[in-house]
């Protein structure tokens, strides 16, 4: 079992839509990372959280340290938010990376 | 502030060849990180750097990979010679502190034939 679940693997939704990304991890973690990679391979960081919730935009992440579980919102999605999502959490100085939510919105 | 810097943007070699990468961390970030990401996975650390001393490359196949960061600023990786599945993008990353936010560079796409 990885250390790092991410759910679902794969999105498709219309433009418009609220989407949710979920991340649920099994180690002890000092903060939560999400991370946005486009096609071409470069990842942004989006959010970095130890406790509660954090907004930037269109995007807002929860993060729940009892449950070991982590949320990542996009409301009024847009086809430019098309990405692969991925979770991280991190163990003093190092990442744990899931495999990622490859995220598809459809004008 | 600038970001992090890496290049080339993309590389194809033949196996057995050699390649290198550069990367430029933020000014000022004392750690600095390289990920190989296999497509379809998350990224897996190969070295971190803190300054120019290594703190783990536990996971740097060191009988091909190599990498040094002189001066405690910029950072090459070099593979020779290269396999097949080689094939990945190699992600650097830097952090003013190891608890602290990740900047991750752009990736080179390299593609071994």
């Amino acid at each position: 079992k990885n250390e790092v679940e991410q759910s679902p693997q794969n999105l498709t939704a219309q433009e418009g839509e609220f989407i949710t990304i979920n991340c649920s991890y099994s180690v002890g973690i000092s903060a939560l990372h999400w991370l946005q990679q486009h096609p071409g391979g470069g990842i942004v960081s989006l959010f970095m959280l130890s406790s509660g919730k954090k907004k930037h935009g269109r995007l807002i992440a929860t993060i729940n340290i009892q449950e070991k579980h982590s949320s990542l919102h996009i409301t009024a999605s847009h086809p430019r938010d098309s990405a692969v999502y991925i979770c991280a959490v991190g163990d003093t100085d190092k990442l744990i990376f899931g495999t990622g939510t490859r995220l598809q919105v459809f004008p | 502030e600038a970001g992090v810097a890496q290049s080339p943007r993309y590389k194809i070699i033949e196996k057995r060849q050699s390649v290198a990468f550069w990367c430029n961390p933020i000014s000022g970030h004392a750690t600095l990180y390289w990920y190989q990401q296999i497509l379809g996975q998350g990224p897996k650390l190969l070295i971190q750097f803190q300054n120019n001393g290594v703190v783990d490359d536990s996971q740097l196949p060191k009988d091909r990979f190599s990498a040094e960061r002189l001066k405690g600023v910029d950072s090459t990786l070099k593979i020779q010679p290269a396999k097949l599945e080689d094939s990945a993008v190699y992600l650097c990353a830097s952090s003013p502190r190891s608890d602290y936010g990740y900047t991750f560079g752009s990736g080179t796409r390299l593609t071994v034939v």
